[in-house]
């Protein structure tokens, strides 16, 4: 999962397994989620989003779901590939609905 | 295509010297933000755009200015930049306010 630190957190999986990566968020009146892809050298990629009046939402490879009751919202991607390498991140709405605010970022590392 | 284009992709350059990075979208999108890139930090927000001429201040403003004089542009200025602004610069933009962001492909400043 996320954390602060200079050092992010790391998960490590073999390719053609299931990854899950975590995020706690901080804000229980966020009502828009979004998970980010950033590979190196690039910027951030849209993944998927979910609003708060679903739990689950599924996308090609990829599902996110959300526990509003314990603000917890967690990406799934099934069968993992070497080109999903890279820092994830997620981000909800903040109060004032004019910006996003992002998690550290959890790196994931796909080997052979 | 659609997208955010940023430039220059990479800029050094010295304390106290103007400098602006420009930020254009192909999307007709009304939301346009500049966030930066620490490590350990992750991505902050510096300043945000609801719609032509009108801005406003994100989380760490301090240092730098912005414009939206057309839909399209949002350039971000530094009128005297330090060597704490040396980052990695993000510009986004979205059809409105709290949808997904789309974001360009980074600018990395030092600062000398």
């Amino acid at each position: 999962g996320e954390s602060v630190g200079l050092h992010l957190p790391t998960l490590s999986v073999q390719e053609g397994d299931n990854s899950i990566i975590n995020c706690a968020y901080s804000n229980s009146a966020s009502d828009y989620f979004i998970w980010y892809k950033q590979e190196s050298g690039k910027g951030p990629q849209f993944i998927i989003d979910i609003r708060s009046n679903m739990d689950k939402r599924q996308g090609q490879r990829v599902t996110v779901l959300l526990n509003k009751t314990v603000k917890h919202l967690s990406l799934q991607i099934a069968a993992t590939q070497p080109g999903d390498s890279a820092v994830y991140f997620c981000a909800e709405n903040k109060n004032s609905g004019y910006a996003l605010n992002f998690g550290k970022g959890t790196s994931l590392l796909v080997t052979p | 295509e659609a997208q955010v284009t940023q430039n220059p992709r990479y800029l050094i350059t010295v304390t106290g010297k103007k400098l602006t990075v420009t930020c254009s979208q192909n999307m007709n999108h009304e939301y346009m933000s500049w966030y930066r890139q620490d490590p350990g930090l992750g991505l902050r927000q510096i300043y945000y755009s609801m719609n032509v001429e009108v801005t406003d201040k994100g989380d760490v403003p301090e240092g730098y200015k912005v414009s939206r004089k057309e839909k399209r542009n949002f350039p971000l200025i530094l009128e005297s930049p330090s060597p704490n602004q040396t980052s990695l610069y993000f510009c986004a933009s979205s059809p409105r306010a709290n949808e997904k962001l789309f974001f360009g492909s980074g600018t990395q400043l030092s600062v000398l």
